[in-house]
């Protein structure tokens, strides 16, 4: 089953908005990755973070990997209505020799005009 | 580079129908993961390969859900018999399993999906 506890769940916010979305875990992850689903689509990788405090931004998005190696947090700035979709955090337990990754449940964004 | 190629994007069966998933991975991609996403379960790992060779498949449902990589640019998923709890959209993924000093290279790229109904 899923080992990340990702929060919230889903968010209606009013464009122009900034957002923020977090992920949590009992165990320690070596990586976080964060990606976006839109309908129909597989989901696409957004940001990756490989070393414990590592902050990173792509654009609007910034993520971080957190101190404790056990939670991240994803950052959009000035929501636009193309930012709707599910973004899904994903990491890579510290304990796993190979490539797996667990996912978090999403979380739901929602954009009004 | 075309990125994770899957096939078919939608199929519809009937119940006790073989159903075959097809993937092909990002050239030069080392690992290749199939993942399933329906509402209820979110994105479950079904079985993962790494150079072609099975490492996990705790993953796997049953023994109704089979895996193979018979090559580095192909693998398929294949659901024998299939029933209708099987309907969810199927997803493959690729990465590079590399090492960047200390740390290991773990992006999964994915396909666009299949999206599975059994009726």
């Amino acid at each position: 089953g899923q080992q990340l506890n990702q929060s919230p769940q889903s968010m209606f916010i009013q464009e122009g908005e900034d957002v923020s979305m977090n992920c949590t875990s009992s165990s320690i992850f070596n990586t976080w990755l964060w990606y976006k689903q839109e309908p129909g689509e597989g989901p696409v990788l957004l940001i990756a973070l490989y070393k414990a405090g590592e902050l990173t931004s792509n654009g609007r998005l910034t993520a971080q990997f957190g101190i404790t190696r056990k939670d991240s947090f994803l950052n959009i700035s000035a929501s636009i209505p193309s930012d709707v979709g599910i973004y899904f955090c994903a990491g890579q337990p510290g304990n796993n020799a190979g490539n797996m990754l667990t996912f978090g449940g999403g979380t739901r964004l929602m954009v009004k005009p | 580079d075309a990125g994770v190629i899957q096939s078919p994007r939608h199929e519809v069966t009937e119940m006790g129908q073989e159903v075959t998933l097809r993937c092909k991975p990002i050239s030069g991609h080392n690992s290749l993961f199939w993942y399933r996403q329906t509402m209820m379960r979110g994105l479950e790992l079904l079985i993962y390969f790494n150079n072609n060779v099975p490492i996990d498949d705790s993953g796997m449902p049953e023994d109704r859900f089979s895996a193979k990589m018979p090559n580095a640019s192909f693998s398929t998923l294949k659901i024998q018999p299939s029933e209708p709890r099987d309907s969810a959209v199927y997803f493959c993924a690729s990465s590079l399993k590399r090492r960047l000093g200390a740390i290991s290279g773990t992006e999964a790229f994915f396909g666009q999906g299949t999206r599975l109904t059994v009726v």
